[in-house]
């Protein structure tokens, strides 16, 4: 199993431009998670989705758009990169009646 | 919105000392975790305790919490350099699908 994967790890982007993050999990999990983290800071719920079809906004949704096509992956968007957007994303997914997530290995991303 | 505070933000000691971390929060929560982050890499869940639980034991780790006090502790016994990582607390809200809200994090760094 490769767990929690992410795709692109590194990207740099101009302000104003687009770009999507894709997650993808092999664990057939209801539940996926994007976060952003921040320096010195802990993470911050952007979306979640408790299952195919489903999205709903976590603390900090504004300037993120998301969607879950299939069970096993989710994607986060940004329509028009911004500076304060630089930051490492990450995903996580869980099952449906467990608690503990499993997190992929982040997405670095710089707006400049 | 409601936050785990980590105490302390940094930690630095000699491998085979006890290292502990403490968490405090606001509102009532269905369970608490642990997790841990080496550098640059995502999370990786060590503990959950739930809300009528006061200690759990797994391998090194205990951690304990006293939801009176609105707080919990992750000690680490006998650490050792590659316990060196940030460590995040998070709270699981009732009534919140299982989303988690994490703290800032503890910086514990084990030296030779």
């Amino acid at each position: 199993n490769a767990g929690v994967t992410q795709t692109p790890k590194f990207r740099v982007l101009k302000t104003g431009q687009s770009m999507t993050l894709l997650c993808a999990q092999d664990m057939n999990h209801e539940y996926m998670y994007w976060y952003r983290q921040d320096p010195g800071m802990g993470l911050r719920l952007i979306h979640y989705s408790v299952g195919e079809g489903t999205t709903a906004k976590g603390e900090v949704p504004d300037g993120y758009n998301v969607s879950r096509l299939k069970k096993q992956n989710f994607l986060l968007g940004l329509e028009s990169a911004a500076p304060s957007q630089t930051s490492v994303y990450f995903c996580a997914s869980r099952e449906l009646i467990v608690d503990t997530q499993y997190f992929g290995p982040g997405t670095r991303l710089t707006v400049l | 919105s409601q936050q785990g505070e980590e105490d302390p933000q940094a930690l630095s000691i000699q491998e085979g000392e006890n290292a502990t971390m403490n968490c405090s929060y606001k509102t009532s929560i269905n369970n608490l975790q642990w997790y841990r982050q080496n550098s640059g890499r995502g999370l990786v869940h060590l503990i959950l305790i739930r809300s009528n639980e006061r200690e759990k034991h797994s391998g090194r780790l205990r951690v304990t919490l006293d939801t009176s006090k609105k707080s919990s502790s992750l000690l680490i016994t006998a650490s050792r350099a590659a316990d060196t990582a940030s460590y995040f607390c998070a709270t699981a809200p009732g009534g919140s699908q299982g989303n988690l809200i994490f703290g800032k994090g503890t910086k514990l760094s084990v030296k030779p």
